[in-house]
């Protein structure tokens, strides 16, 4: 059975400062990852997908994330955060076959000024 | 052009009534799928039709009744309702023959609150 664990229920940066935000993975398959952001009273819009094509991944906004199989890792990172950043995300996984989404708790990003 | 539209985007409703979210989404989609968001914010798949067939039956109460009419819509009734089905439900639609890999778009979501 697939499931994916988000590390830290929040995260606060300063705006300017490095986003990492934390997803790891459990899936029996090669799965297929993806990051979702959703703003208040919205719903989610695709950040970015893994596929199994390259391990490192661009998206939208400035995020990219990287497939790490040796640690069953997906974090999400953005060099730079912007106050319009702020938001929660979400992680989730997929397995061939099965095409429901599995998603992880959630991130609730604070940018501070 | 909104892509994947809910109605109603407020539902207040009393214990024991019966309820209905409609969903319909313009991108030409074959999957659709109904999401519940607790108020922790989890979020867990409930049902999927792919061209109008259950593909996915998640452990939910039969009061849940998915429908769809065609690929564009999937409705969802509710019967009896109960306090815990207070939520946020979102409608998603996504296309291809396997699936698993292809973006799902969703809805903005249904926030039901049952008194």
């Amino acid at each position: 059975a697939q499931s994916v664990t988000q590390l830290g229920s929040h995260v606060s940066v300063s705006e300017g400062a490095l986003v990492l935000l934390r997803c790891n993975y459990s899936s029996s398959v090669p799965p297929y990852l993806f990051w979702y952001v959703q703003y208040p009273n919205q719903g989610l819009q695709l950040l970015l997908k893994y596929t199994s094509a390259a391990t490192l991944v661009k998206g939208i906004n400035g995020f990219e994330a990287e497939f790490k199989k040796s640690e069953t890792s997906f974090h999400l990172t953005k060099p730079s955060a912007h106050m319009s950043d702020a938001a929660e995300y979400f992680c989730a996984v997929s397995e061939p076959g099965r095409r429901a989404l599995t998603f992880g708790s959630g991130t609730r990003l604070q940018v501070q000024p | 052009d909104t892509a994947v539209s809910q109605t109603p985007k407020y539902l207040v409703t009393q214990m024991g009534n019966d309820k209905s979210i409609k969903c319909e989404q313009n991108l030409g989609h074959d999957t659709m799928y109904w999401y519940k968001q607790d108020s922790k914010k989890f979020l867990k798949i409930m049902f999927s039709y792919n061209n109008k067939e259950l593909i996915i039956n998640e452990t939910v109460p039969n009061r849940f009744s998915p429908k769809s009419p065609d690929k564009a819509h999937l409705n969802l009734h509710i019967n009896s309702l109960e306090l815990g089905d207070s939520a946020v439900y979102f409608c998603a639609s996504s296309q291809g023959a396997s699936g698993a890999y292809n973006e799902q778009f969703f809805g903005p979501g249904t926030r039901l609150t049952v008194l």
